[in-house]
């Protein structure tokens, strides 16, 4: 139980264009969905926080113009990268609280390439 | 952002061996958490901790709870060639739906 589907898996993207991706959580309710960016060789770092019906919580230094999150379900959650740029270039991935008990699962990640 | 100090940064074993790592926070952490990462995927979880002091095992892996909620280890016995991969520790101050903090991340690799 507590699966998060992530789609796409990898994306390759022009510079300038704009990119989505999806979190569904497909067995429980996700209320609230962290969104995380993985450069290479590095840990997770908080991107946003995303929480349903309401604005998300974006981590400092994060761009919400151009980093659009929507929460507008309980199964779920968007990141939009707008007007993408190389160095945008990164895996993201998203991860959510289980409803029962305590914990957190993850989406499989997007490998996104910005030429 | 902040971020867990995780210690060693790499390991190269050999297949049996036993690994030990660990992490550390200057400040107090209510749950600590062990994630596996391999290469292309998200994080899966291993072992979770939530009270000071506590011991767990998950097959060949146990995990502790620093009493000082400062710091956490993750030892793995007998290793074998799957355990390849990235170990994050992460933990939160609360005890559900508060953000992450991930550790530095610990690489293990097999020397065949």
């Amino acid at each position: 139980g507590a699966v998060v589907s992530q789609h796409p898996s990898w994306v390759i993207c022009k510079s300038g264009t704009s990119v989505k991706i999806e979190c569904r959580s497909l067995d429980f309710q996700a209320t609230t969905m962290f969104w995380y960016r993985q450069f290479p060789k590095q840990s997770l770092m908080l991107m946003a926080t995303s929480n349903e019906g309401s604005k998300a919580t974006y981590e400092q230094g994060v761009e919400k113009d151009k980093f659009l999150i929507n929460h507008a379900s309980l199964t779920l959650s968007t990141l939009t990268v707008t007007s993408a740029h190389p160095e945008d270039s990164s895996f993201y991935i998203c991860s959510a609280p289980y409803t029962s008990g305590y914990g957190y699962t993850f989406g499989s990640g997007t490998r996104l390439t910005v030429v | 952002g902040q971020q867990l100090n995780q210690s060693p940064q790499s390991m190269f074993i050999q297949e049996g061996e036993d690994v030990s790592m660990n992490c550390t926070s200057s400040s107090i952490f209510n749950t600590w958490l062990w994630y596996k990462q391999d290469p292309g995927e998200g994080p899966v979880l291993l072992i979770a901790l939530y009270k000071a002091g506590e011991l767990t095992s998950n097959g060949r892996l146990t995990a502790q709870f620093g009493i000082t909620r400062k710091d956490s280890f993750l030892n793995i016995s007998a290793s074998i060639p799957s355990d390849v991969g990235i170990y994050f520790c992460a933990g939160t101050g609360g005890f559900g739906n508060e953000k992450l903090t991930f550790g530095t991340g610990t690489r293990l690799t097999i020397i065949p």
